[in-house]
């Protein structure tokens, strides 16, 4: 158990519709990165929240947002959902941004299928 | 894109032998980790080696790290049949300009322990 904790387990939307995953950091860490992972791949970075504000993101569409709260839990929020869409999105809290302080510790993930 | 590319895809060996998977990277690197994930669940953090060091142990699990190479191995040793999974090495990537530190998976070996 990381202490990551991630909601709803599994979801099912259809194409066009919107969606909001939600994940709650390890107590500590102020950092929350959020990742795809489709069938059979490995993780794909998507953003990173640093103290609220967006601190990096990978090759997304602006249509996969995200937020970060006071508390540090953070949400993903996905616009015009498409069928690629359909993966794992785990998120993983660390401590911080320094180097060599990027141990991640990732939630059990939100299994989202796009019908 | 992925940096890191795992070998094999995939590994089958009979409970109590030993289990080594490699993995290749791109880029210099400040620190590699080796994640379990089990049946398409969160990741599990195994093991963090830093650039600077050769080989890491934690119970069964033995990791090396050749930067000259650009390479790692993870080696379970004695094999149990709760060690089946898909096995990822994770490099860390920063963003130009930005704090965020994003980790980088490969395709990961998918291990399975026979009894």
């Amino acid at each position: 158990e990381t202490g990551v904790t991630q909601s709803p387990t599994h979801l099912i939307k259809t194409r066009g519709q919107q969606v909001t995953l939600r994940c709650s950091s390890q107590s500590g860490h102020n950092t929350v990165s959020w990742y795809q992972q489709a069938l059979g791949q490995g993780p794909q970075f998507i953003f990173q929240y640093y103290r609220e504000e967006e601190n990096g993101r990978g090759n997304f569409p602006p249509r996969f947002s995200g937020l970060q709260f006071p508390n540090y839990s953070s949400e993903l929020n996905v616009n015009a959902l498409e069928l690629d869409d359909s993966a794992l999105y785990l998120c993983a809290s660390s401590l911080g941004v320094l180097r060599g302080q990027n141990e991640q510790f990732f939630g059990p993930g939100t299994r989202l299928t796009v019908l | 894109s992925q940096q890191g590319e795992e070998d094999p895809q995939a590994l089958s060996i009979q409970e109590g032998e030993n289990a080594t998977m490699n993995c290749s990277y791109k880029t210099s690197i400040n620190n590699l980790q080796w994640y379990r994930q089990n049946s398409g669940r969160g990741l599990v953090h195994l093991i963090l080696i830093r650039s600077n060091e050769r080989e890491k142990h934690s119970g069964r699990l033995r990791v090396t790290l050749d930067t000259s190479k650009k390479s790692s191995s993870l080696l379970i040793t004695a094999s149990r049949a709760a060690d089946t999974a898909s096995y990822f090495c994770a490099t860390d990537a920063w963003f130009h300009g930005q704090g965020a530190q994003k980790l980088v998976f490969g395709q990961g070996t998918r291990l399975t322990i026979n009894p």
